[in-house]
């Protein structure tokens, strides 16, 4: 079945640091790729998705790439902010009939000190 | 509307006992999901709803389980005679149909504790 596997926590970094948080993933088919974002306190969130091989999705200065040669979705902020610190899944819905059914990582936890 | 809402936030009980979560979905969504999260773990499906009708449910969600949507609106989870191994997060998420890989909207979630 399909299956997501995320960069072991916690990652701890300073300020303006750069961040990169692996995730890979197997599939049948061409899924879709989501981080979702938990902040202390709150529900998970939408942070970017990409939905076919090669798309970059972007937000709030975060970037991951759809690689599908190396199925791949790697998390990138150029400059972490404290507001950062949260933990972050990695996520995929697979293609055809199971597209509605997300399949989580275990998630990272981010710690961003001042 | 404010999202998906989620009660109770927290719920405390004792094993053998029977318990029940609500979530409201977004007004509009008429799909609506349940997932299971447990310490250190990523959110597990559990089952959904496209409307009222109950489409699919994951091993996960044994016979003790059941959930309801009846009116194709909020929607109920029970759990029968509960054990330690319940202890989790319950997370409820609902989103538009059709369109592929339509965005989830996410509650807070009700952590259940079993002691």
């Amino acid at each position: 079945g399909d299956s997501v596997t995320q960069m072991e926590g916690p990652v701890t970094l300073s300020e303006e640091a750069f961040l990169t948080i692996n995730c890979t993933y197997t599939a049948t088919g061409y899924p879709s790729l989501f981080w979702y974002v938990q902040y202390p306190g709150e529900g998970l969130q939408l942070l970017l998705k990409a939905t076919k091989a090669d798309d970059k999705g972007s937000n709030k200065g975060f970037e991951a790439t759809y690689r599908k040669e190396t199925t791949s979705f790697h998390l990138e902020k150029g400059s972490v902010q404290v507001s950062d610190s949260a933990v972050y899944f990695c996520a995929l819905t697979g293609s055809g009939g199971s597209n509605y059914k997300l399949t989580f990582g275990k998630g990272t936890l981010l710690t961003v000190n001042p | 509307d404010t999202g998906v809402s989620q009660d109770p936030r927290h719920k405390i009980t004792k094993r053998g006992q029977n318990v029940t979560f609500r979530c409201d979905p977004i007004s509009e969504h008429n799909r609506l999901y349940w997932y299971r999260q447990t310490l250190g773990q990523g959110p597990e499906f559990l089952t959904y709803f496209q409307n009222e009708a109950q489409l699919e449910k994951s091993r996960l969600l044994s016979d003790r389980f059941s959930a309801e949507r009846p009116k194709g609106s909020f929607s109920t989870l029970e759990i029968q005679r509960t054990e330690q191994g319940d202890s989790a997060m319950y997370l409820c998420a609902s989103s538009l149909v059709p369109g592929m890989n339509t965005e989830a909207f996410f509650g807070q979630g009700t952590r259940l504790t079993v002691v």
